[in-house]
């Protein structure tokens, strides 16, 4: 069971560049959601995904756009990156409601 | 305004006595509060989760009490090891009337458990 898996691990862009985050979970959870952590900051939830084909806005949702493709896989895009955005992204799934699990995160950096 | 506070300097103990770490909110009314492990590098892991009806919980040497009246919940490691040192995120359900789930977290602790 690989559980949730993000890629890539470690990104660098330059100011402006566009990507995508990547994020699959094979426990049939129907609830998925992306964080970022940075320092002092704790993890604060950017995006979220109660079920196949519904998304919702979190707490810090400005320069994202998300796409639940299907149950499994959960994209998060940087349409244009910026500095403020360099920060550590974690993908996280439950069901409905209890614990969380969590990917090992995607360090990405902007300059 | 709602806030969800944990100790931002690290608790260092000797192995073997017991860890008690503080997670306090303000302006939340959470139906349930969780406990996560994370280790330098790595995604956070579940460990505990305890109700608003539930004063105490207990897995293996782990114990969260959960005051909603103080708005506190307290996490021990007993016969904490070296193996124990790691930051320790609480969690919260602000609001369980959508019927769905966004917790908020805390900015953790770090626990360092001296030999």
């Amino acid at each position: 069971n690989a559980g949730v898996t993000q890629t890539p691990k470690f990104q660098v862009l330059k100011t402006g560049q566009s990507m995508t985050l990547q994020c699959a979970q094979d426990m049939n959870h129907n609830s998925m959601y992306w964080y970022r952590q940075d320092p002092g900051m704790g993890l604060r939830l950017i995006y979220y995904s109660a079920s196949e084909g519904t998304t919702d806005k979190g707490e810090v949702p400005n320069g994202y756009n998300v796409s639940r493709l299907n149950k499994r896989e959960f994209s998060l895009r940087l349409e244009s990156a910026a500095p403020s955005q360099t920060s550590v992204y974690f993908c996280a799934s439950s069901w409905t409601t209890g614990e969380l699990f969590f990917g090992e995160g995607s360090r990405l950096t902007v300059l | 305004s709602q806030k969800i506070e944990q100790n931002s300097e690290a608790l260092n103990i000797q192995e073997g006595k017991t860890a008690t770490l503080t997670c306090n909110y303000t302006n939340y009314s959470p139906a349930y509060l969780q406990w996560y492990r994370q280790d330098p590098g790595r995604g956070p892991v579940f460990l505990l989760l305890i109700r608003e009806n539930e004063k105490e919980k207990r897995k293996e040497r782990l114990k969260v009490t959960f005051d909603t009246t103080l708005k506190q919940s307290l996490f021990h490691i007993t016969a904490s090891q070296p193996a124990d040192s790691a930051t320790y995120l609480c969690a919260l359900e602000p609001d369980m009337n959508t019927g769905f789930q966004k917790l908020v977290f805390g900015t953790g602790t770090r626990l360092l458990v001296s030999p």
